[in-house]
């Protein structure tokens, strides 16, 4: 089992509506949890970091996490043609030196 | 000023070579990392220092060897490059190693032929 598993897609939303991705990760020591766009030839960029049980909002961005289920989400609403792009989930486990990163699932915004 | 720089951004070599990517931080964080992303976009940590101290070694070929002069600095080599050695590869920087945002540079593409 991957540590941190994400669809890599491609998920297609229409311009306007809300995308939904979604992360499931492996390790219930898992304490902290961060959502990265990368564009296209681009280098990752944080987006939202989430700690705790619930749901955290930022913009038109909110990241749900629910640790029992072992899963993390990523909203967007108003999904525009410029959130086109890779995002991905990555996870750092208590007492690791290190953040794990899913594969990605790719956005796409139809105009 | 960009907060994490990496040079070259593009490097195109043979195989057997060596070569060296720099990298440098000016965010004044003490961990830095070196990621690899392959053709699948899969990102993948190499190493990671803190405070100059290599604290992870992701079971990364001897061929690869990384150097912290000081913490704001994490330089790689590669030596006897290797076709499967060609993908994107990124510097990044945090405060502290356990969790908090990393930061990255804009990334190396390093093509073996």
């Amino acid at each position: 089992q991957k540590e941190v598993e994400q669809n890599s897609g491609p998920l297609s939303v229409p311009e306007g509506a809300i995308a939904s991705l979604n992360c499931t990760y492996s390790d219930r020591g898992s304490q902290s949890f961060f959502w990265y766009r990368q564009y296209s030839g681009k280098s990752p960029e944080l987006i939202m970091f989430i700690y705790s049980n619930g749901d955290k909002e930022d913009g038109r961005f909110t990241a749900q996490l629910n640790k029992a289920s072992q899963y993390v989400s990523l909203l967007i609403r108003d999904s525009q043609p410029s959130d086109s792009a890779t995002y991905l989930c990555a996870v750092n486990v208590r007492g690791y030196q290190k953040v794990t990163f899913g594969t990605g699932t790719k956005l796409q915004v139809i105009p | 000023d960009t907060a994490v720089s990496q040079t070259p951004k593009y490097l195109v070599t043979q195989m057997g070579n060596d070569k060296s990517i720099k990298c440098e931080q000016n965010l004044g964080h003490d961990t830095m990392y070196w990621y690899k992303q392959d053709s699948k976009k899969f990102l993948k940590i190499m190493f990671s220092y803190n405070n100059k101290e290599l604290i992870i070694n992701e079971t990364v070929p001897n061929r690869f060897s990384p150097k912290s002069p000081d913490k704001a600095h994490l330089n790689l080599h590669i030596n006897s490059l290797e076709l499967g050695d060609s993908a994107v590869y990124f510097c990044a920087s945090s405060q502290g190693h356990s969790g908090n945002t990393i930061y990255f540079g804009e990334g190396s593409w390093l093509t073996v032929v």
